[in-house]
């Protein structure tokens, strides 16, 4: 099985700044990436998928990138609605196994 | 626009079975795969199983190998999740979630989710 191990758990971070969180999976998964900004109470909301593509409606601050094992997910320049968790989600076996990194939670400093 | 709305949760008994509904609108189903995904109160999202959009492609979680069972009904635009043997651990938010493509990749749109406790 493929394990995804994100990083940091959390960080405390002021409007305007570069945030950037890694996801590192445990074997290649090639581009077989995507990553979700979920609310506290809401559903999770795909915002990259295949490592960089943007999702449709997603702001052009979200960018994300990496092939193999090692993907990043940066936002340029952190808006007060983007204070949420963000997870990684590797889709590279078969038969399917869509697992989740552990979330990183991204706070107001 | 897309709607996915999740049925069948509640309150069940540990070792007992419970069956999860999604009724899916506004997009064609059969063109795409399906997902249920999970999250236990205060935890982070947890995969359980998918299926492509012909059902011949399908995953399971290794917690709940064995005991889930996922299905769909293309005639009907509804997803399944035919849970038995339930545990405590089984407790969670369960999502149901459209792919963007045929096969499993990710998930473009997701339910408000229907809770599953399991409790004596």
């Amino acid at each position: 099985d493929i394990q995804m191990t994100q990083s940091p758990s959390s960080l405390s971070a002021s409007v305007g700044d570069r945030v950037t969180i890694t996801c590192r999976a445990s074997q290649s998964i090639s581009r077989y990436l995507n990553w979700y900004q979920q609310k506290p109470g809401k559903a999770p909301k795909l915002l990259i998928y295949a490592a960089s593509s943007l999702q449709s409606g997603v702001p052009s601050r979200f960018s994300g990138s990496g092939s193999g094992t090692d993907f990043t997910l940066t936002i340029s320049s952190l808006q007060p609605e983007d204070f949420a968790t963000y997870y990684c989600q590797q889709s590279y076996s078969s038969p399917p196994e869509l697992t989740f990194g552990g979330g990183t939670k991204v706070e107001i400093k | 626009e897309v709607q996915l709305v999740e049925s069948g949760g509640g309150l069940v008994q540990p070792g007992r079975s419970l069956r999860l509904s999604c009724a899916a609108s506004g997009f064609t189903f059969d063109d795409y795969a399906m997902h249920w995904v999970r999250q236990a109160p205060g935890k982070g999202l947890e995969w359980v199983s998918s299926i492509s959009w012909n059902s011949e492609s399908i995953g399971y979680a290794d917690s709940v190998k064995g005991r889930f069972t996922i299905s769909r009904d293309n005639a009907k635009t509804s997803l399944y999740l035919q849970m038995n043997s339930l545990r405590a651990e089984d407790t969670a938010l369960y999502y149901c979630a459209k792919d963007y493509t045929a096969v499993p990749r990710g998930a473009d749109y997701w339910g408000q989710g229907t809770l599953v406790t399991v409790s004596s």
